[in-house]
């Protein structure tokens, strides 16, 4: 069960695009349609943003979009805004029925 | 409102056993599988265990399996984690965390505010 990769920290400037990469493998990620990604502020329990690799829930806005490629999941942001500040988790679901996370993304908006 | 709340968290030595509770409201419990996520201090999260909406798939991360009992009582829309052999690496933020599905599939939509587990001499 080992952590999905995802890099340390992304930064932008408001109003730029910014995506986060979160690779697993075929056992994970590369393996089903079930991916998902949470953004977390300090303090706050995380919310969910997509699940399902490209669907968002309601209420989440327009600017959050996911995609897959392989074994790797990519979460995109566009038109920053100072609020999308946080930390923003991947997860998978794995061919044993369990559930794993990426090891989060800090994302500054410079 | 649709809302989870946990209970239970607190502080224990080495060894010792904690049970955590959630109680859910403002859906139907038993149509949703539900997990336990937890948040080390400055850490990122981690999976503990998830459970179907009957019970019938339960799992668990390798970290807690043998140690950590999941389980549910539907009629009183709760959900539990016995926590047995507790190690100083459980200290953390436990979440109760609902799945957007029957089964566990790891689409975590609605999230407690989370309890304190701390584990020390």
């Amino acid at each position: 069960q080992s952590a999905l990769t995802q890099p340390a920290s992304v930064s932008g400037s408001p109003g730029q695009s910014i995506t986060i990469s979160c690779t697993g493998t075929t056992s994970d990620v590369g393996g089903y349609k079930y991916v998902s990604w949470y953004q977390q502020h300090p303090g706050k329990a995380p919310q969910l943003m997509i699940y399902d690799v490209t669907n968002r829930p309601s209420g989440v806005s327009g600017r959050f979009s996911g995609s897959k490629s392989g074994n790797t999941a990519s979460l995109t942001i566009s038109g920053l805004q100072a609020e999308d500040e946080a930390d923003y988790y991947c997860s998978s679901f794995t061919t044993i029925s369990t559930v794993v996370f990426g090891g989060g993304t800090k994302l500054t908006v410079l | 409102e649709v809302q989870l709340v946990e209970s239970g968290g607190g502080l224990r030595q080495p060894g010792m056993s904690l049970r955590l509770s959630c109680a859910a409201s403002g859906f139907t419990f038993d149509q949703y599988a539900m997990h336990w996520v937890r948040q080390g201090p400055g850490k990122g999260l981690q999976w503990v265990s998830g459970i179907s909406w009957n019970s019938g798939s339960i799992t668990y991360a390798d970290s807690v399996e043998g140690r950590f009992t999941i389980f549910r009582d539907n009629a009183k829309n709760s959900l539990y984690l016995q926590m047995n052999s507790l190690r100083a690496e459980d200290t953390a933020f436990y979440y109760c965390v609902k799945d957007k599905n029957l089964l566990q599939l790891g689409a975590l939509d609605i999230w407690g505010q989370g309890t304190m587990v701390t584990v020390s001499s």
